[in-house]
Parts: structure tokens; sequence; C-alpha cells
């Protein structure tokens, strides 16, 4: 156990629709990643906050978006969802988001759009 | 980022020990080399990771060759609970991103 929560862990939902995927760091862990993890693209990261600020972006769809509230948790909002959207959505945090930080994973959202 | 090169797949008795070779040729002074696992479709779980020096810790040992082009992870007695991809990341501590760039890994079988 990583001490990284998610929620929920399965999330099955319809085209054209839209979800929220949450996070809850480690204790003490300032900064949150996000990443996807598809069939044929591998894990992939989409996006940093540390402290509320994002920090880092990488192939994040406009259609995605996310945040991270003062108590740390983070959410991360997927809409106009299309059928390539399916995939594990993980989360990691760190202590400081520095470049020798440690990430620990969740055990991730599993997302089915229909 | 450098990058990394690991064989696809890897098979290993039970109660032996796997050696996970990692190729990262084009590694510099400034980049780390990091090891994660993911079993099975759970989030990936952090090993070691190191500079130069061979690193042990609980979960295994880190073994780079002295021109840091490649490196090798030790599972010292692996057990059917390690039967998952291994990732071989390299990460620049001082221009990289904070991101973690994971390639295809290594899928490793513990065979009873």
């Amino acid at each position: 156990d990583s001490g990284v929560t998610q929620t929920p862990k399965h999330l099955i939902t319809a085209t054209g629709q839209r979800v929220t995927l949450r996070c809850s760091p480690r204790s003490g862990d300032l900064s949150v990643y996000w990443y996807q993890q598809s069939l044929d693209q591998g894990l992939q990261f989409l996006i940093q906050y540390y402290n509320g600020e994002e920090r880092a972006k990488g192939n994040i769809l406009e259609r995605f978006s996310a945040q991270q509230f003062p108590d740390l948790h983070s959410e991360l909002n997927l809409s106009s969802l299309e059928l390539g959207d399916s995939a594990l959505y993980f989360c990691a945090s760190s202590v400081t988001g520095g470049f020798t930080d440690t990430q620990y994973f969740g055990p991730g959202t599993r997302l089915t759009v229909l | 980022d450098a990058k990394t090169t690991q064989p696809p797949s890897m098979d290993c008795a039970e109660g032996r020990a796997a050696n996970l070779p990692c190729n990262h040729s084009t590694i510099s002074g400034n980049e780390y080399v990091y090891w994660y696992r993911q079993i099975h479709s759970q989030g990936p779980q952090y090993i070691i990771h190191g500079l130069k020096n061979n690193e042990t810790n609980e979960m295994a040992s880190l073994i780079i060759t002295e021109d840091r082009k490649s490196s090798t992870l030790i599972l010292p007695h692996a057990t059917l609970r390690d039967t998952a991809v291994y990732y071989c990341i390299v990460r620049n501590i001082i221009q990289g991103a904070q991101k973690l760039v994971f390639g295809q890994g290594t899928r490793l079988t513990i065979n009873p």
C-alpha cells in the first residue's frame, strides 16, 4: 500500500459524458501527478500539481482538466468522453515534486467509455 | 532524458535470483536510473534508484556499470508475487521534467 488513494476504482460511462476522478496523496506529500495507461499508448504523464499550482503538463487533452485543492487532494476531470479515453488513470504523489523525488502511485481508476 | 532498452520478456524459476538488464548507453552525468514494477494492472511500484554506486534495499539490488551505460536489477530470491512488468527509467535531475517516462518494460514471469 503506497498511501495514495484513488476513487472510484471503476467507472463505466457513455460517450459524451463527463467524469471526475479523485486522488488523495500520501500524508505530507505536496505534489500530485496524473498518468494515463491505455493499451496502445502505455503509461503516459498527463499533468503535475505542486501545492495547488500546476507545475508541469504532458500530453493532456484540452477536454481534460485537473486541479489540486487546499487540502492537497486532486481531481482529474474528463469531459466529452470518447471511446479512446477508456484507460487506467493513475495518480502519484511525491514530497516536493522535485527532480529526484520518488513518486508513489495509487491503485488507479479504470475508466470504461461505452 | 536518456532512452532505455530492456528485453521484452524474461522467465525465472521461483527461489532463484532474477537479473533484469537495462541499457542506457546515452545516459549523462546528471541522470539517475530508477526502477518501477507494475503487477497486473495495479499502480506502478517504486523499487530502487541509483546514480553511479550500487544500491540495495529490502526489495532489490541495483548494479550500475562503471561507465553507467547499463544496469541490472537483481531480485535475490524471486517469488511468484514478483511476476510483473519491470520498468527501467532514466531521470535527469537538473534539466528534466518531473514526469516519469515509461517505456515498454520487461515482462518478468516467475515459474514455480
